[in-house]
């Protein structure tokens, strides 16, 4: 059956330490993968996006892995804040009708 | 950048009745809108995908009489549950793609609580 399983239901780091997020994933073929941050609430917000030709993305303190070999992506956020605590998602574009499938969701709480 | 508006962020209804939520486009065309249902520390499922001037696209499992959606413009798309009930409590979000962009746009969601 098709999975996308996200690492611990929660993830407490310090802040100014880096935050790694795992995204596996079984029986899809992903043309590309994103990453979206959801607060308590709110609906998810785009953070970033790589292709299944890409190994790695970055944007400002944000690095994005991708290993279709593993089925799997990492997640990073360099020198962690208080504000960057909240779930973060992946989800799959598989090309199926422009649809998304997300992942269980992180938990991450960044403390002082 | 990109903005969708989603009406109500809440509501409260009795068993047996409707409740419509409105996802509105603000500044880009969207032909077709992904609507979503949340429960409690889950994730994001997928429930149907609306299509500008034609039917919408269900899941599996997910009843089509009992959610009723309606893309009647470029900028509008509607989520009607109709005879709530309890069990239909969750958190209903939108979204769509703005032309040009790989990153999905999405409301800020409807809590809808069935009493």
């Amino acid at each position: 059956s098709q999975k996308i399983e996200q690492n611990s239901e929660a993830l407490n780091i310090q802040e100014g330490k880096t935050a790694t997020l795992t995204c596996n994933y079984t029986n899809y073929s992903p043309a590309y993968l994103q990453w979206y941050r959801q607060d308590p609430g709110r609906g998810p917000v785009f953070l970033l996006l790589i292709r299944e030709n890409e190994k790695e993305k970055r944007k400002e303190r944000l690095k994005v892995t991708f290993d279709t070999t593993l089925k799997q992506s990492l997640f990073h956020i360099t020198a962690s804040q208080p504000a960057d605590s909240a779930t973060y998602l992946c989800a799959l574009y598989t090309g199926t009708a422009s649809k998304l499938t997300f992942g269980t969701g992180t938990r991450l709480q960044v403390t002082l | 950048g990109a903005v969708v508006s989603q009406h109500p962020s809440w509501v409260i209804c009795k068993s047996g009745t409707s409740v419509k939520i409105e996802c509105r486009s603000l500044d880009f065309q969207a032909t077709t809108m992904f609507w979503y249902r949340q429960f409690p520390k889950q994730s994001l499922m997928l429930m149907a995908t609306s299509n500008e001037g034609s039917k919408a696209t269900y899941e599996q499992g997910v009843e089509k009489d009992k959610f009723l959606i309606n893309h009647a413009s470029l900028t509008l798309s509607t989520l009607t549950v109709t005879s709530a009930h309890p069990e239909d409590s969750s958190f209903y979000i939108c979204s769509g793609l703005p032309g040009g962009s790989y990153g999905y746009t999405f409301g800020s969601g409807t809590r809808l609580t069935v009493v």
